[in-house]
C-alpha cells in the first residue's frame, strides 16, 4: 500500500525565514502527491499537487514543492514564512487498489511561525 | 458560493445514542468522502460515494454506515455511539477520483461521546 510520512510533528520558523516542511513516500508506480493546509478550526483546503513533469509545483499562498525521486521525498518550501502561514499541513499521496481511488494522508505537521 | 457544508458542527452523545451528520455539497461533484480526524493519527478514511446510489468502506468503517440517496448529500450514521467514536468528522467532495485532483473539505463536525 501506499502511504506517506511526515517526520516533524511540529516545525518552528522566524517570520521572515524560509519554511521547509518534510513529507517522504512509499509508492509503487509512480507517485501522485498533495499538500493540504489546516487552519484552526476549519477543514483541509488544497495547496498544490504533483502528478508529472517538473520537479518544482508552485501552489496556492506562495508555498511550493519540491519532489525529490530519488530521496522519494516531497517538501513543501516557501521562501519568507508569514505569520499567517501557522497552521497543520498534511502531505497525502494517491492510492490506487483494483477499482478504488482515494488519497492516503500524513499524520500532519504543525508549523508554527514565531514574529 | 457555500461548497461543501457539515451539519451539525458540535454534538455531545451519550455511549449507545445514535445520530446522523449529514454533508451537503452544491458543486455537483460526483464524489464524496467522509473522514475523521483524531490527533497524532491525521485523517482516515471511514467511507465514502463515487456516485449518486453507491457508497464504499474505507480504512475504518466500523460502526458507522452511510447513504448517497441524492448526490448533492451524503450522510453518516452513527447506530450506537462509543466513546471512541469521539472525533472531528470531516466530509469532503471531488469532482473526480480524490487520488487525481483536489478535495473540498467542510469545515467539520466535533463530535464528543461520553
Amino acid at each position: 500500500a501506499q502511504s506517506v510520512a511526515q517526520p516533524e510533528d511540529q516545525v518552528n520558523v522566524a517570520e521572515g525565514n524560509p519554511l521547509t516542511v518534510k513529507c517522504t513516500y512509499s509508492v509503487s508506480g509512480n507517485p501522485y502527491l498533495f499538500w493540504y493546509v489546516q487552519y484552526p478550526n476549519r477543514g483541509l483546503q488544497f495547496l498544490l499537487k504533483y502528478i508529472t513533469g517538473d520537479n518544482l509545483v508552485k501552489g496556492s499562498y506562495g508555498f511550493e514543492a519540491e519532489f525529490n525521486k530519488s530521496q522519494t521525498s516531497f517538501h513543501l518550501k516557501k521562501p519568507s514564512a508569514l505569520v499567517s502561514d501557522s497552521a497543520l499541513y498534511f502531505c497525502a499521496v494517491r492510492d490506487i487498489w483494483g477499482r478504488d481511488d482515494k488519497i492516503i494522508f500524513g499524520k500532519g505537521t504543525r508549523l508554527h511561525i514565531l514574529p | 458560493n457555500a461548497g461543501v457544508t457539515q451539519t451539525p458542527k458540535f454534538r455531545v452523545l451519550k455511549t449507545g445514542q445514535s445520530m446522523t451528520l449529514l454533508c451537503a455539497q452544491d458543486m455537483n461533484h460526483e464524489y464524496m468522502y467522509w473522514y475523521r480526524q483524531d490527533p497524532g493519527m491525521g485523517l482516515r478514511l471511514i467511507h465514502y460515494s463515487v456516485g449518486e446510489g453507491t457508497t464504499a468502506k474505507g480504512e475504518v468503517p466500523d460502526g458507522y454506515n452511510v447513504s448517497r440517496l441524492k448526490k448533492q448529500n451524503f450522510l453518516l450514521g452513527l447506530e450506537s455511539a462509543a466513546p471512541s467514536q469521539t472525533s472531528v468528522y470531516f466530509c469532503a467532495s471531488s469532482y473526480e477520483a480524490l487520488g487525481g485532483t483536489e478535495a473540498f473539505f467542510g469545515q467539520g463536525t466535533r463530535l464528543t461521546v461520553v
